[in-house]
């Protein structure tokens, strides 16, 4: 059962545009969302992170939007450039409240591929 | 390189084979997972260390799988009699128990191909 849901699968932006990726969650005990951003032969490392309190957080170009009621979140870079080039992956977990587990649910990734 | 080490980078076995990965966590983190990446998937979660202590193990872990951590510092994963299902991406992740989700910072994983 896939408790986090991402798209899309793959995502082509021109330089400069906008890169919009979605995911939606089931589990209403998840209570921190972190996206990940992975290149190839590497770890994933983590971009940008929110918990279910705040609707939205920004980090330089990137922003997390956040709909509790929807059971949706959303990772959002402004002026894409081709170093953006990765795999980017939405989680969730538990352990935020220190209840839970601290394990993280991942979504199947976006391929984002930014064009000059 | 102060992040967390993953030794080897791949490894190819044949099927029926033991293998053991090796994980040293960034020095002052007393928390180390391990997932499993599989191609076009997302990491999924294997198991948990908090020091010593393994307190969290998926269903994903077979009874072929076995992680430990003796002295709360580098950690090992061990499969036994890997088949060709185990080829995948095995990655170790490190965090600091001073706060709730601390950021886990991922290793390069460790590239399994059972042939």
């Amino acid at each position: 059962q896939q408790q986090v849901k991402q798209s899309p699968q793959s995502l082509i932006v021109q330089k400069g545009g906008i890169s919009i990726i979605n995911c939606a969650y089931e589990n209403t005990a998840f209570d921190y969302f972190p996206w990940y951003q992975q290149f190839p032969g590497k770890g994933p490392a983590l971009l940008i992170a929110i918990r279910p309190d705040v609707s939205e957080k920004k980090e330089g170009r990137f922003t997390i939007s956040f709909n509790k009621s929807a059971k949706q979140f959303s990772l959002h870079i402004m002026d894409s450039q081709p170093g953006d080039s990765a795999t980017y992956f939405c989680a969730a977990s538990m352990g935020y409240s220190g209840a839970g587990s601290y394990q993280l649910t991942f979504g199947k990734g976006t391929k984002l591929s930014v064009i000059p | 390189d102060t992040g967390v080490s993953q030794d080897p980078r791949h490894k190819i076995t044949k099927r029926g084979q033991n293998v053991t990965f090796r994980c040293d966590p960034i020095s002052e983190h007393n928390r180390l997972y391990w997932y499993r990446q599989t191609l076009g998937q997302g990491p999924e979660f294997l198991t948990y260390f908090q020091n010593e202590a393994q307190l969290e193990k998926s269903r994903l872990l077979s009874d072929r799988f076995s992680a430990e951590r003796p002295k709360g510092s580098f950690s090992t994963l061990e499969i036994q009699r890997t088949e060709q299902g185990d080829s995948a991406m095995y990655l170790c992740a490190s965090s600091l128990a001073t706060g709730n989700n601390s950021p886990l910072h991922f290793g390069n994983g460790t590239r399994l191909t059972v042939t």
